[in-house]
């Protein structure tokens, strides 16, 4: 079975600082995809990046970018020049390529403070 | 396009009571989830559809809960008789399956069972 594991409950950091975020998983399968998705105060889940784990080329938005080491069943996220928008929990999910269920890690709770 | 749209937003009822969750997904979409989200479990998928047809419901806690999508505009997730260890937030996403394409959530409902 699929697991998603994010070990850091909390975070916290300064408006404009730079913030990494972990998150690991355990699969036997190759081909696959990882998601980080963003549940603001709001509570509406908003994806913001993914990546497609046959790629080398880490995946980046603009403020966001991925650190994905595929040997090391990593992907962690990192958010550069923090904004107070960027306050909410943080999931990180996966799914097998050709399925469709996503597997949610437990979230990080990540507050920017002005 | 206007996004996955559920309703109602916040639901109250008391124990016992029939309570019916509804999900519109995005036009085009032939992939519907139904998440459920609690502090102790986090995000959990209960079931999903595709093609309007159920494919996995492996997720649904109980005989209590049933959902159905009667055609591809429209879902329903129903719990009867709802208990208060229902409560939580229940999600309903879309996707196009068999893509990579994300799941796009909707803002959710937050049911609370007194």
């Amino acid at each position: 079975a699929q697991t998603v594991t994010q070990s850091q409950p909390e975070m916290s950091v300064q408006e404009a600082e730079t913030v990494t975020l972990s998150c690991t998983y355990d699969t036997s399968e190759n081909n696959y995809y990882l998601f980080w998705y963003k549940q603001p105060p709001s509570r509406q889940m908003i994806l913001v990046i993914r990546q497609e784990a046959y790629k080398q080329q880490n995946a980046t938005e603009n403020r966001f970018s991925v650190n994905f080491q595929k040997a090391a069943k990593s992907f962690s996220l990192k958010i550069s020049d923090s904004q107070l928008g960027d306050t909410a929990m943080y999931f990180c999910a996966f799914r097998i390529q050709g399925a469709q269920k996503l597997v949610f890690g437990q979230g990080t709770r990540l507050t920017i403070n002005p | 396009d206007a996004g996955v749209i559920q309703s109602p937003r916040h639901e109250v009822t008391e124990m016992g009571q029939e309570v019916t969750l509804r999900c519109k997904p995005i036009s085009g979409h032939n992939s519907l989830f139904w998440y459920r989200q609690t502090m102790m479990r986090g995000l959990e998928l209960l079931i999903y559809f595709n093609n309007n047809v159920p494919i996995d419901d492996s997720g649904m806690p109980e005989d209590r809960f049933s959902a159905k999508m009667p055609n591809a505009s429209f879902s329903t997730l129903k719990i009867q008789p709802s208990e208060p260890r229902d409560s939580a937030v229940y999600f309903c996403a879309s996707s196009l399956a068999r893509t990579i394409y994300e799941q796009y959530f909707g803002p959710g409902t937050r049911l609370t069972v007194t």
